[in-house]
């Protein structure tokens, strides 16, 4: 079955530009939208980017997705680090061979 | 304002059954994809299932079909789980959650419902 693996963890400073990967297990991540989602501690999570690249209205633009297809994976770029940007932060996409949706295993950002 | 509100989460014994429903407000419900996903303690994310807006097409994942069942009441404006064969690793928050379709992912989450399942 496809799978998307994240890093389990990364750190960056307050101020910093931090990007977690999605990578791809088989096929080509780009023939479907990956989507990423944030959960902080004790909350639900919510949509910070979906169809790759686009912000849904209230995300800020320091939040940014893009796609490599030659490295069969997808990216979340935060910008301008802040302490409130310290979450879980999940990638998702369609596996269209098997009708299911796949997450990622999450990654856990510190902001320090 | 999109709302999704859980409801029906408890503690059952292995076994049992429980139905979980999700309240929707705020969107033509009968527009969009309906899922669950499941969150085990101190875990990442899992799809349970999906529904499209008029109830024709369901799919499950593999951990939960023939044990689940999806359902949606369009006039009610609320999205069902009916958990069956209940097992220790089905205790989890339950989100349900809204996608325009299947392949964009979801857009609006609700809060989550416990369930927990233990003798």
């Amino acid at each position: 079955n496809f799978m998307l693996t994240q890093p389990h963890s990364v750190s960056e400073s307050p101020g910093k530009t931090v990007t977690i990967s999605c990578t791809g297990s088989s096929g080509s991540i780009a023939s479907n939208y990956v989507q990423w989602y944030q959960q902080r501690p004790g909350s639900a999570p919510t949509t910070v980017i979906y169809e790759d690249k686009q912000r849904p209205s209230g995300v800020p633009d320091r939040f940014s997705g893009s796609i490599d297809s030659s490295s069969n994976s997808a990216s979340l770029t935060i910008s301008g680090l802040k302490t409130e940007d310290e979450a879980d932060y999940y990638c998702q996409s369609y596996d269209s061979s098997h009708h299911s949706w796949v997450f990622g295993g999450g990654t856990k950002l510190t902001v320090l | 304002q999109v709302q999704l509100v859980e409801s029906g989460g408890d503690l059952v014994k292995p076994g049992g059954s429980l139905r979980l429903s999700c309240a929707a407000s705020g969107f033509i419900f009968s527009d969009y994809y309906m899922s669950w996903i499941r969150q085990a303690p101190g875990k990442g994310l899992d799809w349970i299932s999906y529904i499209s807006g008029s109830g024709t097409t369901i799919y499950y994942a593999d951990s939960v079909r023939g044990r689940f069942t999806i359902s949606r009441d369009n006039a009610k404006n609320s999205l069902y789980l009916q958990m069956d064969s209940l097992r220790a690793d089905d205790t989890a928050v339950y989100y349900c959650a809204r996608s325009i379709g299947i392949v964009v992912g979801i857009d609006y989450w609700g809060q989550g419902a416990l369930v927990t399942v233990s003798s």
